[in-house]
């Protein structure tokens, strides 16, 4: 069946980065774009960007750029997303979820808690 | 950005009730509208996707309908596990946006 298993828990400090994992098993990695979506407590989710992880293209969110990079390492099938210059705000559940246009199946989210 | 308009924001109604949670699209999205449930602790699970199409496992009970840029779903006859924070989303352009969520209980 399939499965996105997430890296765990992370605190941060502001200005520090965090990288979440995202190993998927059970289908062809390479066949499914992989999404990131955090979700703030108490807001609804927020797309953060997509790579394809065949080609190693992404795509990212406006509100992201210049902070953001999506990578993935396909011979363990796993996908990772590094989030730079950390601020508070920035304190939510990552999620990684598979799909093109709709998402599928997601990852169980990974609380980032960014606090001095 | 296309802005998805969700409402109510919260809902409560008897067992049995039929319930109906709409989502309005800034812009016109076809039919690239998905659904998810959400319950506390979990992440997002699709229940609709392309406007009314049911994903698979989900009970016929959900139901989606609508294009351009008015959605709604439907839960025919609501069940206790049917308490949830319901989410929709657009696909037609990037950045792909949510709803601020329905939160259904029971009455």
């Amino acid at each position: 069946q399939v499965q996105l298993v997430q890296s765990g828990a992370e605190v941060k400090k502001p200005g520090a980065s965090m990288k979440v994992s995202c190993k998927a098993s059970g289908y062809t990695f390479t066949g499914y774009y992989m999404h990131w979506v955090r979700q703030a407590p108490g807001q609804g989710p927020e797309w953060m960007g997509w790579i394809n992880p065949n080609s190693g293209d992404t795509k990212y969110a406006q509100n992201f750029q210049g902070r953001v990079a999506m990578t993935r390492v396909t011979s363990i099938s796993t996908a990772y997303m590094e989030l730079s210059r950390l601020r508070a705000d920035d304190t939510a559940v990552y999620y990684c979820a598979r799909g093109d246009w709709r998402f599928d199946y997601w990852g169980q989210g990974t609380l980032v808690t960014v606090s001095s | 950005d296309i802005q998805m308009t969700q409402s109510p924001s919260s809902l409560s109604a008897s067992v049995g009730d039929r319930v109906t949670i709409t989502c309005r699209a800034s812009q016109s999205i076809s039919t690239y509208l998905n659904w998810y449930q959400q319950t506390p602790g979990k992440a997002p699970n699709l229940l609709i996707y392309a406007a009314s199409t049911l994903q698979s496992g989900v009970p016929s009970r959900f139901s989606g309908s609508g294009s351009g840029t008015d959605f709604t779903l439907t839960i025919s006859s609501l069940q206790p596990e049917d308490v949830a924070t319901y989410y929709c989303q657009q696909s037609y352009t990037t950045p792909q946006t949510f709803g601020h969520g329905t939160k259904v209980e029971i009455k």
